[in-house]
């Protein structure tokens, strides 16, 4: 049973950098069976995708934030990790990390998601 | 990009009650529509997906429609436990999701 952590900075200043790490367990981030991403939910409001990626690098982002996201894998610690630049308030949200099993295109494991709030 | 759009954004409803929730997609997304359940500090679990298809360990009081452009969850009997907020999710390009469904007590 895979299992997922996230963990990082919980307070973010504003046009800095938010960055969090995904602690994969229970089976192997380089395996050919999982698809890695990140959702978040900003407070009251609904589900945003972040972004996806294969152990081997292959990215995908949500158009809306791809000029200030990105993704990488750590296959020697078995996570992977997201970076969002120039962070303003309306980056405050619970970020999740979650992962796709065998080619399915739905996310069915998930992380319990940390809060993260871009305040000075 | 492809939108979607989840209709009513509440629904009041009683237990035994018969639910449905719609999900419209701005363009085909084929059968490529997943269904979540997701409880206050939670996060989200899989109840459905290619919009039919029941996740192993679900209800069977739960159940997915439509192709196209045009999906429906369906709750056959509400139950306590199902009081949460529903997410449809397109997995046909990248992933969206629609805003959502909280499902309330009436």
């Amino acid at each position: 049973q895979l299992q997922l952590q996230e963990s990082g900075p919980g307070l973010v200043k504003p046009s800095e950098t938010l960055s969090l790490t995904c602690n994969v367990s229970g089976g192997s981030i380089s395996s050919n069976s999982y698809f890695w991403g990140w959702i978040r939910q900003p407070p009251g409001k609904g589900l945003e995708w972040i972004g996806s990626m294969s152990y081997r690098g292959i990215t995908y982002y949500n158009p809306s934030l791809k000029s200030r996201v990105t993704l990488s894998v750590d296959t020697s610690k078995n996570r992977f990790s997201l970076k969002l630049s120039s962070v303003t308030a309306a980056d405050t949200a619970v970020y999740f990390c979650a992962s796709i099993y065998d080619s399915r295109g739905y996310w069915f494991y998930w992380g319990q998601g940390t809060r993260v709030t871009v305040s000075s | 990009d492809i939108q979607m759009t989840q209709s009513p954004s509440t629904l009041s409803a009683s237990v035994g009650d018969r639910v449905t929730i719609t999900c419209r997609a701005s363009q085909s997304i084929s059968s490529w529509l997943a269904w979540y359940q997701q409880k206050p500090g939670k996060a989200p679990k899989v109840l459905i997906y290619k919009a039919s298809n029941l996740e192993s360990g679900v209800p069977s009081r739960f159940s997915g429609s439509g192709s196209g452009t045009e999906f429906t969850l369906t709750i056959s009997s509400l139950q306590p436990d199902d009081f949460a907020t529903y997410y449809c999710q397109q997995y046909n390009t990248y992933s969206t999701f629609g805003q959502g469904t909280k499902v309330e007590i009436k």
